[in-house]
């Protein structure tokens, strides 16, 4: 069945590094934007970046352009999104979602599960 | 604060009606684009509810319906049941921030 699942969360210290992955299945990845979506603590949702089907163009939310970096490999059906410079706000939990539709702007239909991610000293 | 503002609460006895607002501006709603909204059950990821304004997708009840007018939207749930609590989310995109935006989310309690 169409499935998403994210992996890679854990602890880190600010200022640190982390890359979470997002395995696709049940579906030709490369046909789909993609986005990641994050939710701290007890708080609503929050759209970070999406990137089209054959990558040429990728989209970030000002809380994280500069630091975050969104990929795909669409032959091994996975998503990344690298984040560099974490700060404690970055703490979350970081969904992958893919975008309905062939296109941008139909809503968000598949969401993985959650990875957490989690920046303290 | 959120782009799309939405009540942070309501509640309504089973089988009432419900409605959640989803206000937003002439950048985002008001200028065309499309709202979706999102159901989150408890400890679980959101899901996916209604989406351009107000279709459904295969497998959400019809009790579920959406209407968008000017810079707003709107979900209602009629013949409220037990298993609608949970946090609902409207989502739609910002041309002055050229992304998309949620609103801050609506917990639905059923007395």
């Amino acid at each position: 069945q169409v499935q998403l699942v994210e992996s890679g969360g854990g602890l880190v210290k600010p200022g640190g590094s982390l890359r979470l992955s997002c395995a696709a299945s049940g579906f030709r990845l490369s046909d789909y934007y993609m986005t990641w979506i994050r939710q701290a603590p007890g708080k609503g949702l929050e759209w970070l970046c999406n990137i089209s089907g054959g990558s040429s163009w990728t989209n970030y939310a000002d809380s994280v352009k500069g630091r975050f970096t969104i990929s795909r490999d669409n032959g091994k059906n996975s998503l990344y999104v690298q984040m560099n410079s974490l700060r404690a706000e970055d703490t979350a939990v970081y969904y992958c979602v893919r975008e309905a539709g062939s296109g941008p702007l139909k809503g968000m239909d598949v969401w993985g599960q959650g990875t957490t991610v989690t920046v303290s000293s | 604060q959120s782009v799309l503002t939405q009540p942070p609460s309501v509640s309504g006895a089973p089988g009432q009606r419900v409605t959640i607002s989803c206000t937003g501006s002439s950048s985002n709603i008001g200028a065309g684009y499309d709202v979706h909204w999102y159901q989150q059950l408890p400890g679980r990821a959101p899901k996916l509810l209604l989406y351009i304004n107000n279709n459904r997708p295969s497998g959400v009840p019809d009790r579920f319906s959406g209407s968008k007018s000017g810079t707003s939207a709107s979900l209602a749930i009629t013949g409220l049941q037990a298993e609608d609590e949970a946090d609902y989310y409207c989502q739609s995109y910002d041309r002055s921030l050229s992304g998309y935006v949620f609103g801050g989310g609506t917990t639905v309690t059923v007395l």
